[in-house]
């Protein structure tokens, strides 16, 4: 079974906007990371946060973790049409960290 | 190449044949994994592979469904006796060395979309 899961399932917001989406999981993980897909498209890596981390940065993408709730998010700040994708988080647990459990996605339309 | 490659990025065929699947990953990971990735669903981890060491076959739905890696490259994943179920895109993905605890970001082809008529 899927141990990450996304929320909400799909996200629709005006270019320049910002987009959040959320992650939620189940057991202890070693980290968790996010990767976005385009349609038709494989799977491409955006950032990976580990379990003693709490935020991190890189270029309008901001992602916080948190252990005590299990959760995560991911902000994307000044959104482009080109950020059109499925955002999916990724989890890697504390002794199997080679095996990782992708959620449902989030869907994100960004309108011009 | 410079990214992972799957073929064929389609197939199409009829219920009960045999399918065979190919990855090429990125030269110098030895890390390999498979996905199934139903329509609008996320992805399903079906097998890993890293080095020398013996897979991790845990996520193979059944056992119509085989995976090898030969050379520590290139990856076959098999399914035999297809069924109308097994209809959807399978991923692939490959990465460098996983040690000292720390997992490296994945590296995805984009795919074949297997339909089972």
């Amino acid at each position: 079974s899927q141990q990450g899961e996304e929320d909400p399932q799909a996200l629709s917001i005006q270019e320049g906007e910002n987009a959040t989406m959320n992650c939620s999981y189940k057991t202890s993980i070693n980290n968790l990371q996010w990767y976005r897909q385009n349609s038709g498209r494989g799977l491409v890596h955006l950032i990976l946060i580990r379990s003693n981390e709490r935020e991190k940065h890189s270029g309008r993408l901001r992602v916080t973790l948190d252990t005590s709730k299990k959760s995560s998010s991911l902000l994307i700040t000044a959104s482009r049409a080109a950020d059109t994708a499925s955002y999916f988080c990724a989890t890697a647990r504390v002794y199997n960290f080679n095996k990782f459990y992708f959620g449902s996605g989030t869907k994100l339309n960004v309108k011009p | 190449g410079a990214g992972v490659s799957q073929s064929p990025s389609n197939k199409v065929t009829e219920k009960g044949k045999d399918v065979e699947l190919r990855c090429d990953p990125i030269s110098g990971h030895t890390a390999l994994y498979w996905y199934r990735q139903s329509l609008g669903q996320g992805l399903e981890f079906l097998i890993y592979f890293q080095g020398n060491s013996a897979p991790d076959k845990s996520g193979l739905p059944s056992d119509r469904f085989s995976a090898e890696r030969t050379g520590g490259s290139v990856s076959t994943l098999t399914i035999q006796r297809t069924q109308q179920e097994d209809s959807a895109v399978y991923l692939c993905a490959s990465s460098l060395a996983l040690t000292g605890g720390r997992s490296q970001p994945q590296h995805f082809g984009d795919g074949t979309r297997l339909s089972i008529l």
